[in-house]
């Protein structure tokens, strides 16, 4: 069964990047049937979707966080990344890394659509 | 614009039926969706997606208490003979080319 974990600093100074690693145990990263992503939730506040990636390295991003996020993998490591820079406080939030199943349209080929794997996720403060 | 609205709240006694709502805009009323789970502190847990005609796929080990409908721009999740585990956020998600989104969530009371 795939399990999915976040790691990473707990506390970031604002200004600074957020790094976070999400490992992927029970499964291969580079399966054709799932695009890794990153999502949040700040406090009292809804699910954002960050960005995702696939295997191969074709990324996905919100475009309102799209200046500021990198999203990468490592196949050798079953690992994929985050790294968003410039973090304000409007970045802290719980953490969590997934995956999705994916969808097709027809002008624009594959896209992450829903997410079926979920990390336990991982909190991460913004504070100087 | 792409939007997602569910009810703030819904409550239902022990061992009785509740129907949880997500409503996307009437624009994009064909959308799948997929419903989640979160528990007190705990990550979201994948329950199904649910497809515009009411087929739905669960997820592993969900239970069949849980079962998806759809109704137009609806998209339902009833919950069946309610356990107190079930007291939790219930969220509902789309997703469209280079568009996640996610309802508001509904917080089910388990009396």
């Amino acid at each position: 069964q795939l399990q999915l974990q976040e790691s990473g600093p707990g506390l970031v100074k604002p200004s600074e990047t957020l790094p976070l690693t999400c490992s992927v145990s029970g499964g291969s990263i580079s399966s054709t049937n799932y695009y890794w992503g990153w999502l949040r939730q700040p406090p009292g506040k809804v699910l954002e979707w960050i960005g995702s990636v696939y295997y191969t390295g074709t990324t996905h991003y919100n475009p309102s966080l799209k200046s500021r996020v990198t999203i990468s993998v490592d196949t050798s490591k079953n690992q994929f990344s985050l790294k968003l820079n410039f973090v304000t406080a409007a970045d802290k939030a719980v953490y969590y890394c997934a995956g999705h199943g994916r969808d097709y349209d027809t002008l624009t080929g594959y896209y992450p659509a829903w997410v079926d794997v979920w990390g336990q996720g991982t909190t991460v403060t913004v504070s100087s | 614009q792409l939007v997602l609205t569910q009810s703030p709240s819904a409550s239902a006694s022990l061992g009785a039926s509740v129907k949880l709502t997500c409503t996307l805009d009437s624009g994009h009323s064909s959308y799948a969706t997929a419903w989640l789970q979160q528990q007190p502190e705990k990550g979201p847990r994948y329950l199904m997606k649910l497809n515009s005609d009411g087929s739905h796929k669960k997820g592993d080990g969900i239970p069949d208490r849980f079962s998806g409908s759809s109704s137009g721009a609806e998209r339902y999740l009833t919950i069946s003979s309610l356990q107190s585990e079930d007291e939790a956020d219930y969220y509902c998600q789309t997703w469209g080319t280079g568009i996640q989104l996610f309802g508001g969530g509904t917080k089910l009371t388990v009396l």
